[in-house]
């Protein structure tokens, strides 16, 4: 079974922060098949990184994705107050398996 | 514009079965693989599904393994899923989303429709 773990659980931040967010694997991610998603309460997901680090059609440059093997991170540089919402990563290679997620709140 | 639309949740009794249908528009079906991704109450995301672009690739999640069956119809540009044998820990938003890519069926979610709402109570 692929596991990610994300951490911190929960993020209390202000707008203009930055946010640094964390996906560790069980197991090492091959050809960086990692994606990243933000949620807003009553709203589907919405893709935001794949790859690790290319971002999604339309996403603004103040997010970014990176690492390799086990270790992710996804960076949000100054918040926005539309960034507050719960973010999951998702491991696509051989399985598909997403993250618990994690809380940016004011 | 990319449109999904998912429909047939409601409420069934353990034990029962539904079959949730996606209606998609604005882009080319067979050029896409399709997943469902659920989300219990309050809980996070959990991959249900995923079908290659020919149904050559199909694979399913441990926890419905031998009783959801996903299919789709390019004909009408549309994607299943039958679930049977249906229990509380069912319960859940279903979503169905695309894969940029036909070949295989594993991959990131470009696209997601809103979700209908299944729940499992007697």
């Amino acid at each position: 079974e692929f596991v990610l773990t994300q951490s911190p659980g929960t993020l209390s931040l202000s707008p203009g922060d930055r946010a640094t967010l964390s996906c560790r694997a069980g197991q090492s991610v091959s050809r960086n098949y990692l994606a990243w998603y933000q949620q807003k309460p009553g709203q589907a997901p919405r893709l935001l990184i794949y790859g690790a680090s290319n971002r999604a059609t339309g996403i603004p440059d103040r997010f970014s994705g990176s690492g390799s093997g086990t270790d992710f991170t996804l960076t949000i540089t100054r918040l926005e107050p539309e960034d507050f919402a719960v973010y999951y990563c998702q491991h696509y290679d051989d399985w598909v398996a997403f993250g618990g997620g994690t809380k940016v709140e004011i | 514009e990319v449109r999904l639309v998912e429909s047939g949740g409601g409420l069934v009794k353990p034990g029962e079965s539904l079959r949730l249908s996606c209606a998609t528009s604005g882009f080319t079906f067979t050029d896409y693989s399709v997943n469902w991704v659920r989300q219990a109450p309050g809980k996070g995301l959990e991959w249900v599904s995923s079908v290659s672009s020919t149904s050559i690739y199909i694979h399913y999640a441990d926890s419905v393994k031998g009783r959801f069956t996903v299919s789709r119809d390019n004909a009408k540009n549309s994607l299943y899923l039958q679930m049977s044998s249906l229990r509380a820990e069912d319960t859940a938003v279903y979503y169905c989303a695309t894969t940029p890519h036909g070949y295989k069926a594993l991959g990131f979610m470009d696209v997601w429709g809103k979700g209908t709402t299944v729940t499992v109570s007697s």
